[in-house]
């Protein structure tokens, strides 16, 4: 299948810092991704839908001041998370969707963000 | 509102089928039936797709019935390294990606 490429695969940073995660569709284009956060024992949550050229479009719940996103070009976005604090602590994991074909989408190995 | 039913969590004795049952009785026309499995602390696995008619891989089998409603996922001969979560996905091709809880499968020695 193809391949999703997310960095970096583990982060710790100090509350109040910011943390950059980026996501990467390394052998096929993707217009579009999604970015998931997941807490233990508990299914993924989309947070938003990243498309390249545009605006994200954040669920409902989700800040979009906290959680930046830009996708840049049609091979990657980035998410940022802003000031950060121990509540974001959390797996993340990214989505890209395969532009040609029948809408399958394959998933980043996942971030784990600690803030201490 | 969930687009799907699966059970919570199944058994399997190492080396045998398993076969994962997916509900989803009010799927439209243009929506596919997407399998991905998930092991612990990684990113979730494609694993199949398909429409209306059967589809096999190098992973896996998946048989939808004739109407549509529901779907099976066949993993041929499991093994210790299939545990995991398995998520069934109903969406038009062009849509957001939503996860249910989907079914742990445990793969017994």
């Amino acid at each position: 299948g193809a391949v999703v490429s997310q960095h970096p695969s583990r982060v710790i940073c100090k509350s109040g810092t910011s943390v950059k995660i980026e996501c990467r569709s390394l052998d096929f284009q993707a217009t579009t991704m999604f970015w998931y956060r997941q807490f233990p024992k508990k299914s993924l949550m989309l947070m938003a839908t990243s498309n390249e050229g545009s605006k994200a479009t954040y669920e409902q719940g989700v800040e979009k001041d906290k959680f930046l996103i830009n996708h840049a070009s049609l091979t990657l976005s980035t998410l940022t998370v802003t000031s950060a604090h121990p509540e974001d602590s959390s797996f993340y994991i990214c989505s890209a969707r395969v532009d040609e074909g029948q809408g399958a989408a394959f998933f980043g190995q996942g971030t784990r963000l600690t803030v201490v | 509102d969930a687009k799907t039913t699966q059970p919570t969590s199944m058994d399997c004795a190492e080396g045998r089928a398993a076969n994962l049952p997916c509900n989803h009785s009010t799927i439209s026309g243009n929506e596919y039936v997407y399998w991905y499995r998930q092991i612990h602390s990684q990113g979730p696995q494609y694993i199949i797709h398909g429409l209306k008619n059967n589809e096999t891989n190098e992973m896996a089998s998946l048989i939808i019935t004739e109407d549509r409603k529901s779907s099976t996922l066949i993993l041929p001969h499991a093994t210790l390294r299939d545990t995991a979560v398995y998520y069934c996905i109903v969406r038009p091709s062009y849509d957001k990606v939503i996860f249910g809880p989907g079914t742990s499968l445990s793969v017994i020695p």
